[in-house]
């Protein structure tokens, strides 16, 4: 059973920082891994999607990275800002199953 | 629309009632998910909608959840006698159907307090 795991659960860091946020994942056989954006009270945006063929997407300041091998995504934000404080997620879709597996998210806050 | 739109936003009602929470996805869409957040929890699947095809209900907790979607567009989130458990945040989205490679668009969701 495909597993997702979000490490750490909520991360501080100061503004102007790079910071990289975790996403692992158990089973290899994955169609796609996307990472979205939750701000209180609100919906889900979706930051990026990676191909199950691709190894990694860019998007201004946001660059995510897939390697199925080591069941491993990693959303990296560069020059961190006070407005990317947000809970962000991962969640892939298995297989040929149209549902999504969610991991619970990593709370982050950019202090200024 | 230029989105998805849930409504009501926010929702209290006592234990023992019935709740309708609706979804107006984005036009043309064919897909559509209802999931379920509980506070520091991952989401939940509930429902799937794809066209014509039968709904995948199951993720359903219980015979208390329903969920319709009329005319391939509009759906109807509906939870009968409400337990305080089933408080909630019950997030709607929707896709263009058409492939597997495909972003999901999310409602803002309805914040359900069950009293």
């Amino acid at each position: 059973k495909q597993e997702v795991t979000q490490i750490p659960a909520a991360l501080s860091v100061p503004e102007g920082e790079n910071l990289v946020l975790n996403c692992s994942f158990t089973d290899s056989a994955i169609y796609n891994l996307q990472w979205f954006r939750q701000d209180p009270g609100k919906g889900l945006t979706s930051l990026l999607l990676i191909q199950s063929s691709q190894r990694e997407q860019t998007s201004g300041r946001l660059n995510a990275s897939l390697d199925k091998s080591s069941g491993r995504s990693t959303l990296y934000i560069a020059a961190s800002q006070p407005g990317d404080s947000a809970t962000y997620l991962c969640a892939l879709r298995g297989d040929s199953n149209y549902q999504l597996i969610w991991g619970a998210g990593t709370k982050l806050i950019i202090k200024p | 629309g230029a989105g998805v739109s849930q409504s009501p936003s926010n929702k209290v009602t006592e234990k023992g009632k019935d709740v309708e929470l609706r979804c107006d996805p984005i036009s043309g869409h064919t897909a559509l998910y209802w999931y379920r957040q509980s506070l520091g929890q991952g989401l939940e699947f509930l429902i799937y909608f794809q066209g014509n095809s039968a709904p995948d209900k199951s993720g359903l907790p219980s015979d208390r959840f329903s969920a319709e979607r009329t005319g391939g567009s509009v759906s109807t989130l509906t939870i009968q006698r409400t337990q305080q458990e089933d408080s909630a945040v019950y997030l709607c989205a929707s896709s263009s159907g058409q492939a597997t490679n495909e972003k999901l668009f999310f409602g803002s969701g309805t914040q359900l307090s069950v009293l």
